[in-house]
């Protein structure tokens, strides 16, 4: 069983460019979240998919972040027009329908904007 | 809502030395807590949680961790450190609530095992 499987695990942006953020569950998980782990800071989190819906976004900049689940693939975390201040490291998570502290982690994806 | 601290953002011991990473917690609900280990470019690995059942929880690795309300603290022990414990580790807080998928970490602590 394969774990939570993100991609690219770097990504190097220039500003103003739009970043693509892959995230792949465990087989059988229908939860993902999405985490940033900014430098010297915990990850914080930004949004919770269920398939095809958003469930809680609280944590999601208001501009230029977006981010699905459709009912086939992987979720996307998509970012517009980035910016410097966008160099972190995501995080993608998944848990089983029944319990959210199952959640199991991938090895996240690294952007970095030059 | 929840934040976490973790003292010490970094914490050097021997082989075969007492590892304690300390981590304290505040919640306005009753927690769930959680340590996790990161492995150097390795996503996030769970190594215990509390979750309203035994307040001394064993994890994976021979990590334990203690449950204390009236502290509000959830400190990593291992009795004897080995050099494979060498990483990040972040402790996390949900609510017991409606959100407790949302998970809320401290900064982490950088463990440094020496020979």
């Amino acid at each position: 069983n394969a774990g939570v499987m993100q991609n690219p695990r770097h990504l190097v942006r220039r500003r103003g460019q739009e970043a693509r953020l892959r995230c792949s569950p465990m087989k059988g998980h229908s939860h993902v979240y999405w985490y940033r782990q900014l430098p010297e800071e915990g990850l914080k989190f930004m949004v919770y998919l269920q398939k095809e819906n958003i469930i809680d976004e609280s944590g999601m900049p208001k501009e230029r972040f977006s981010a699905e689940f459709p009912k086939e693939g992987p979720s996307i975390l998509r970012i517009q027009q980035v910016v410097r201040g966008d160099s972190a490291a995501y995080f993608c998570a998944s848990s089983p329908e029944d319990s959210y502290t199952e959640a199991f982690f991938g090895q996240g994806t690294r952007l970095t904007v030059v | 809502a929840q934040s976490v601290t973790q003292l010490g953002s970094h914490v050097s011991v021997s082989e075969g030395a007492l590892v304690l990473l300390r981590c304290n917690y505040s919640s306005s609900v009753p927690p769930y807590l959680f340590w996790y280990v990161q492995y150097p470019n390795q996503g996030l690995q769970l190594l215990l949680k509390y979750t309203s059942a035994a307040t001394l929880v064993k994890g994976i690795n021979g990590f334990e961790a203690e449950f204390k309300k009236s502290e509000t603290s959830f400190h990593l022990t291992k009795p004897s450190a080995h050099m494979s414990d060498a990483a990040e580790y972040f402790c996390a807080v949900s609510d017991g609530g409606g959100s407790n998928y949302k998970l809320t970490f401290g900064k982490g602590t950088l463990l440094t095992v020496n020979p």
